[in-house]
């Protein structure tokens, strides 16, 4: 069974431009979290999908941050205008209904670079 | 507010030897704990998770963790350090009332033959 996956692994681009991150599941699971850990800090809870709803994004940092996630399949979080401050690395999750804290399995994450 | 401590950035320790990662959490009650490890090009896998009842907790790769409640602590042991241990070490919460995790800022394990 695949894992969850992410694309793409790196990303580099200039302040003001848009990036899109893209995360896919494991298949099956309803529950679709993003996280970022910027250099040197903690990972942190960015949001949170049940199927295709927001279920709780207090951790989006600002309005240049777009979570979706059409179907209730992939999800993609696109930034934009980025900024210096949005460079780290941005994990996916994903886990079963009813799954909580205790079962999000982790994908390798988007290396994200902005200049 | 919820927070987790991992006091150590970076450890360095020989192959064979044992190791222990230090972790402090901050919660109003015993929150679900969590280790994960991150090795290069990987994502962050689970080693063990304690919910409650026995504080020792065993996981996978060797790796085991103690919960002390009276030090709001969860340090992950190892006796004996192989090479491919070497990565990154989280510690996380995870509160009742919510699916979001809490990490702390991460160890680096470097391994030296």
């Amino acid at each position: 069974e695949a894992g969850v996956t992410q694309f793409p692994s790196h990303s580099v681009i200039e302040k003001g431009q848009t990036v899109t991150l893209r995360c896919d599941p494991i298949s099956g699971h309803d529950n679709l979290y993003w996280y970022r850990r910027v250099m040197g800090k903690e990972i942190k809870f960015l949001l949170h999908f049940v199927k295709e709803s927001k279920q709780d994004e207090s951790g989006m940092p600002n309005n240049r941050f777009l979570a979706e996630r059409t179907g209730g399949t992939y999800s993609t979080l696109k930034v934009q205008p980025a900024e210096l401050e949005d460079s780290g690395v941005y994990f996916c999750a994903s886990s079963p209904l009813g799954g909580g804290t205790d079962t999000q399995y982790f994908g390798p994450g988007t290396r994200l670079t902005v200049l | 507010a919820q927070s987790v401590t991992q006091p150590d950035i970076h450890i360095t320790v020989s192959e064979g030897a044992s190791l222990e990662l230090r972790c402090n959490y901050s919660y109003g009650a015993t929150p679900y704990l969590f280790w994960y490890v991150q090795s290069p090009g990987q994502g962050l896998q689970l080693l063990l998770k304690y919910f409650s009842g026995d504080t020792l907790v065993q996981g996978i790769k060797g790796f085991e963790a103690e919960f002390k409640r009276s030090q709001s602590s969860f340090n992950l042991r190892k006796p004996s350090v192989h090479w491919s241990d070497a990565a990154e070490y989280f510690c996380a919460v995870g509160p009742y009332n919510t699916d979001k995790l809490i990490f702390g800022t991460g160890t680096r394990l470097q391994v030296f033959p």
